[in-house]
């Protein structure tokens, strides 16, 4: 089946530490994103990429970088930078595609999601 | 900033009866879509409305949209126990990025 698979499924980072979240699809979307929910919240765009060796910033890129050396991947690594706002946090990261670059008639299609805890 | 505001925030009925959410926008759209999410999955897309669209069916799902009032609504007829989920509406603001709303929990006691 085509879809979008999301590793890990949970992830424990460290303050000061890098860790990279994994998206992959085989669905041949051109565009694909990042979000991140907090609990109980909508979801905050952090990155999104139209093509290939190329991504922008979304409302909340500070302390994550990208990469989109193919068309079916686009990993998303968490900095050291990003600050948390407390001592013992969690968020939940959404990979997520669409058919159509500038075509906003299509549905994006959702992974299942990281849950990243910060100890 | 949210684009798309859900209301209620919260919701809980029993199984059979139906259930109503709202979604107010700010800015003229040019399609708007509910999605679904069960609790720590992604989301699943349930429907889009154009804006030259007054009313959709999905199913059990009934969408509204009235681009005056900048609104829509989604009504699920019949409720389930299994349509226990987080619902947003989300909107789109510049080629094919979106923005979503804080969602509602709907919750259906069997």
């Amino acid at each position: 089946d085509g879809g979008i698979t999301q590793s890990p499924k949970y992830l424990f980072r460290k303050e000061g530490q890098n860790v990279t979240l994994s998206c992959e699809q085989n669905l041949n979307h051109d565009a694909m994103y990042w979000y991140r929910q907090d609990p109980g919240q909508g979801l905050r765009l952090i990155y999104y990429s139209q093509i290939v060796n190329d991504f922008q910033k979304g409302d909340i890129a500070e302390g994550y970088s990208v990469s989109r050396e193919k068309k079916e991947s686009f990993p998303l690594t968490v900095t050291s930078a990003q600050k948390n706002p407390t001592a013992f946090y969690y968020a939940f990261y959404l990979c997520a595609s669409s058919s159509s670059v500038g075509d906003s008639n299509q549905p994006q299609h959702f992974g299942d999601g990281t849950r990243l805890s910060i100890l | 900033s949210q684009q798309g505001e859900e209301d209620p925030q919260a919701l809980s009925i029993q199984e059979g009866e139906n259930a109503t959410m709202n979604c107010s926008y700010k800015t003229s759209i040019n399609n708007l879509q509910w999605y679904r999410q069960n609790s720590g999955r992604g989301l699943v897309h349930l429907i889009l409305i154009r804006s030259n669209e007054r009313e959709k069916h999905s199913g059990r799902l009934r969408v509204t949209l009235d681009t005056s009032k900048k609104s829509s609504s989604l009504l699920i007829t019949a409720s389930r126990a299994a349509d226990t989920a987080s619902y947003f509406c989300a909107t789109p603001r510049g080629g094919n990025k979106l923005v979503f709303g804080a969602g509602t929990i709907l919750r259906v006691k069997s």
